[in-house]
This record gives structure tokens, sequence and C-alpha cells, in this order.
């Protein structure tokens, strides 16, 4: 069973606020993934790593900003959240072949 | 663009076998994945094959390749009602290092 966490599990807040979704994972992994899930359940790359110190952009224009000064941390931030950010957040980690993902965060921003 | 393609949903009964279908458009894709996610969940890894291999099987579950055709399956022997999920296709292109491109996700019904 792999073992990776995502805090808060569902979060409700109101517009302009600054949030942190916190990510963490037991496994040593170097490689880590945030996803943003759409209400049609499609699934974005939003931001990626493969170490400590090494942050990329994914595929999916995101205004949330992410960081990793430790293996086993990458924690996602958005500084002023709109409506438009309500989704649901999912985050990974892998080392080789198998990516495993945590249970999710739903967002929704009033 | 790499780009993944999945029937949206199957709705089958419970004991028959389920088949799911997916297309991929790269053909330098190194392994191709299934995943599963029930409702309020997070994904759960089902299996994967490498790209130079035509068939995997793991206990109710066998993948089939056609790299021809860039097509993947996965087959759900005696489909139960637990069973009941959406299920996403993934791949990794040779030249996206190891992120994950994903399908839409097929929605799978088990009636009883």
């Amino acid at each position: 069973e792999a073992d990776i966490y995502q805090t808060p599990r569902y979060l409700v807040i109101g517009t302009g606020k600054k949030i942190t979704l916190e990510c963490s994972q037991t496994m040593g992994h170097d490689k880590m993934y945030w996803y943003q899930q759409d209400p049609g359940m499609e699934l974005h790359l939003i931001h990626y790593s493969y170490g400590v110190n090494s942050t990329e952009k994914g595929d999916l224009s995101s205004e949330s900003t992410v960081s990793r000064i430790r293996t086993e941390h990458f924690p996602l931030t958005l500084e002023s959240a709109r409506p438009s950010h309500t989704s649901q957040y999912l985050c990974a980690s892998s080392e080789l072949i198998e990516q495993f993902f945590g249970p999710g965060t739903r967002l929704t921003v009033l | 663009g790499e780009d993944v393609e999945q029937s949206l949903f199957l709705s089958v009964r419970e004991g028959d076998s389920s088949v799911i279908n997916c297309t991929y458009t790269d053909s330098s894709s190194t392994y191709l994945y299934w995943y599963k996610q029930e409702p309020g969940a997070g994904l759960q890894l089902l299996t994967y094959i490498f790209s130079n291999m035509d068939m995997k099987q793991d206990q109710r579950l066998t993948v089939l390749l056609n790299k021809k055709d860039k097509h993947l399956s996965l087959r759900i022997a005696d489909t139960q009602t637990g069973d009941s999920a959406i299920y996403f296709c993934a791949e990794i292109p040779a030249v996206a290092g190891t992120a994950l491109i994903f399908g839409k996700g097929t929605t799978l019904s088990v009636s009883s």
C-alpha cells in the first residue's frame, strides 16, 4: 500500500483567501506531481518535481505555486483563491514505473 | 501532441466480462497504465504494461496491447458491483519525462 497523504481532504473558502494544500509521502520518492481534476473527471498535470529544489510547471496553466524543500513534502499554494480554482487536486509520487496517488483535496471557492 | 482517448461509459451486468478500450497517439510510449477511481477517492493503480508486451494478466484483469493500432484494453472477468468506478487509461510519452498523460476516463456501471 502506497503511503501518500493529502490534507485537507475537503476545503470550502471565500474568494481572495490564501491556501496551501499539503502533500506528503513516506516512500522516499524523488518524483512528485500535482494534477487538477475537473468536474468532467479529466486530469491535467499542473506541477511536478524531480527532486529537492526542483519544480516545473505542467501542461495546464495554473495560478498556483509549489515548493520542494524536503523530499517527502510537496505543498501547493494559491495566493488568492477564485471560484475558477474550484476543483479536485490530486498529488502523486513515483520512483521508477509506478505512480501512486493520494486521496485528493476537493477545493470549493465561493 | 500526445492524446489518449476512451469511451465515456460502459454498463454491464454482474458476472459478465467488461472490456474498456483506449487508444493513444504516441507510438514511442514506454509504459501504459490502468487506474481505478472510486467516488471521492484518489486514483488506484490497477496494472501497467510495458510497450514491448502484448498481454498481461493479473487475477481478474487482462490487459491487451496492440502497438500497431495503438490500442489498449482492460478486460475485467466476472465483473462485480464493487468494480463500479471510473477507469483511466494513461501513458508515459517517451519525450515527457515521467508525468502521465490520462484519458478522460470510462465510467463502468455494474448492475446486479
